[in-house]
């Protein structure tokens, strides 16, 4: 089954950026999206198609999506930023969902 | 506005059954698509079953076979059917609607949760 692995955990002062990286066998050939979440909260996304934001999502959140590497950046973060992570794609080899291992951003 | 309701959950023995709904409202799962996600304590998400439009169901490798997905559009409400249930079943289980465009699909909306506890 396909894999996606993320680091267990970032940590970033505020006003820095964090990088949140989703690795996985030629990734960049499928379409990466990615979900917050916080504490006792469902998922929320925010970022879709590599690299769009929904409607609310703040311009600081930002993907790319190339080779075996997804990556979601998060500039001037913020304390509100504090969440748990996750990427997630469509294997289409399964026909299956598959999430990231998931990230916790913590906010130093 | 999206709202899904997720109801059901609650305490079950290993070995038992249990049946989650989905109340939706704000769109007509005979067009969208719903899946089952679910999250063990302190884990991460794993995706569960897919229901489409149609009413074709998928499945993950770890429920196949013991999940059954199903809807009843008249009700707007989707299902999830749990059998054979294990320690490791234990999860708040979320429904989530697609939005798909170009054949690409993510989950836009979410319930709230239902938590699910497998333990003797």
């Amino acid at each position: 089954s396909y894999v996606l692995t993320q680091p267990p955990s970032v940590s970033v002062a505020p006003g820095k950026t964090a990088t949140v990286t989703c690795e996985g066998h030629t990734v960049g050939r499928t379409t990466v999206h990615w979900y917050q979440q916080k504490p006792g909260q469902a998922p929320l996304l925010v970022i879709f198609d590599d690299s769009d934001r929904p409607s609310g999502i703040a311009e600081r959140f930002s993907g790319s999506n190339s080779g075996d590497m997804a990556t979601l950046t998060i500039s001037r973060v913020e304390a509100g930023d504090e969440a748990d992570y996750y990427c997630q794609v469509w294997d289409s080899d399964t026909d299956h969902y598959v999430f990231g291992t998931g990230t916790k951003v913590t906010v130093l | 506005e999206v709202q899904l309701v997720e109801s059901g959950g609650g305490l079950v023995r290993p070995g038992g059954s249990l049946s989650l709904s989905c109340v939706i409202s704000g769109f007509s799962v005979s067009d969208n698509y719903v899946s089952w996600v679910r999250q063990a304590p302190g884990k991460g998400l794993e995706w569960v079953s897919m229901i489409y439009s149609g009413g074709t169901s998928l499945y993950a490798d770890s429920v196949k076979g013991r999940f059954t997905i199903s809807k009843d559009n008249s009700k707007n409400t989707v299902y999830l059917d749990v059998y054979s249930l294990k320690p490791e079943d234990t999860a708040v289980y979320y429904c989530a609607s697609h939005y798909c465009s170009r054949g690409i699909c993510f989950f836009d909306d979410w319930g709230q949760g239902a938590l699910v506890a497998v333990s003797s």
